[in-house]
C-alpha cells in the first residue's frame, strides 16, 4: 500500500495568512492526489483532485501543486471558515490511502 | 439535490451486530462505486473498501475482512455496511462516499453514522 505522510500535523495561523500543507507519498503517484477539508462533526469535503484541479464550488484561494512523491495544498489568505482539518489522499492505486491530517487552528 | 443519506447513530453491546444504511438521493446509486470510510473519534480517515453497484461485488481493504459485509438493495437505491461481533475498537463514525465525477477523489459523502460499542 502507498503510505501518505502529511505535515505538519497542526498549525496556527491568522486570518489573512497563507498556509501550506505537504503530503509525501511512499512512491511516485503522478498527480493523483486529492485534498479534503473536514470540520468537526461533518463529513470530509473534496477540495481538489488530480493534484491541482479545483472541485466545483471551491474557492480559488485553495490551490494544489506537486509532482512525483511530494504534493502541497496552499490556502492563500485564510478566511474564518477555513479553520478545519485537512487530509490528502492518493488515488493512484488501490487501496486509496489518506494522510494523517493537518489541523489548522486560529492563532 | 445529490446526497447520500445514512442511517442514524447506533449504540451496541460488544458481540452484537449493526447494519448501517446509505441511500442515494438525487442521483443513481448504480454506475458509481460506493465506498466505505471509517473514522475513529479524534483520528484520521481509513478506507474500508467498496462495492461495485452494478454487480454487487465487494472489495474489502486489509483489516476489514471477516466481520464486515457490504451489500446493496438497488430497488431502494441503498447500500449497507454490516458489522458482526462488534468490539469496543469498532467505535467510530462510518461514512459512505462515491466518486460521481470520476475524479479519483470522493466527491459525495454521507453525513456519517456513529457506531458506539459499549457494555
Amino acid at each position: 500500500d502507498i503510505q501518505m505522510t502529511q505535515s505538519p500535523s497542526s498549525l496556527s495561523a491568522s486570518v489573512g495568512d497563507s498556509v501550506t500543507i505537504t503530503c509525501r507519498a511512499s512512491q511516485a503517484i503522478p498527480n493523483s492526489v486529492a485534498w479534503y477539508q473536514q470540520k468537526p462533526g461533518t463529513a470530509p469535503k473534496l477540495l481538489l483532485y488530480g493534484a491541482t484541479r479545483l472541485q466545483s464550488g471551491v474557492p480559488s484561494r485553495f490551490s494544489g501543486s506537486g509532482s512525483g512523491t511530494e504534493y502541497t495544498l496552499t490556502i492563500s489568505s485564510l478566511q474564518p471558515e477555513d479553520f478545519a482539518t485537512f487530509y490528502c489522499q492518493q488515488h493512484y492505486s488501490s487501496p486509496p490511502t489518506f494522510g494523517q491530517g493537518t489541523k489548522v487552528e486560529i492563532k | 439535490q445529490v446526497q447520500l443519506l445514512q442511517s442514524g447513530s447506533e449504540l451496541k453491546k460488544p458481540g452484537a451486530s449493526v447494519k448501517v444504511s446509505c441511500k442515494a438521493s438525487g442521483h443513481s446509486l448504480t454506475n458509481y462505486g460506493l465506498n466505505w470510510v471509517r473514522q475513529v473519534p479524534g483520528r484520521g480517515l481509513e478506507w474500508m473498501g467498496w462495492i461495485n453497484t452494478n454487480n454487487g461485488y465487494p472489495t474489502y481493504a486489509q483489516g476489514f475482512t471477516g466481520r464486515f459485509v457490504f451489500s446493496l438493495d438497488t430497488s431502494v437505491s441503498s447500500a449497507y455496511l454490516q458489522i458482526s461481533g462488534l468490539k469496543a475498537e469498532d467505535t467510530a463514525v462510518y461514512y459512505c462516499a462515491n466518486d460521481r465525477g470520476r475524479t479519483g477523489g470522493f466527491d459525495t459523502w454521507g453525513q456519517g453514522t456513529l457506531v458506539l460499542v459499549s457494555s
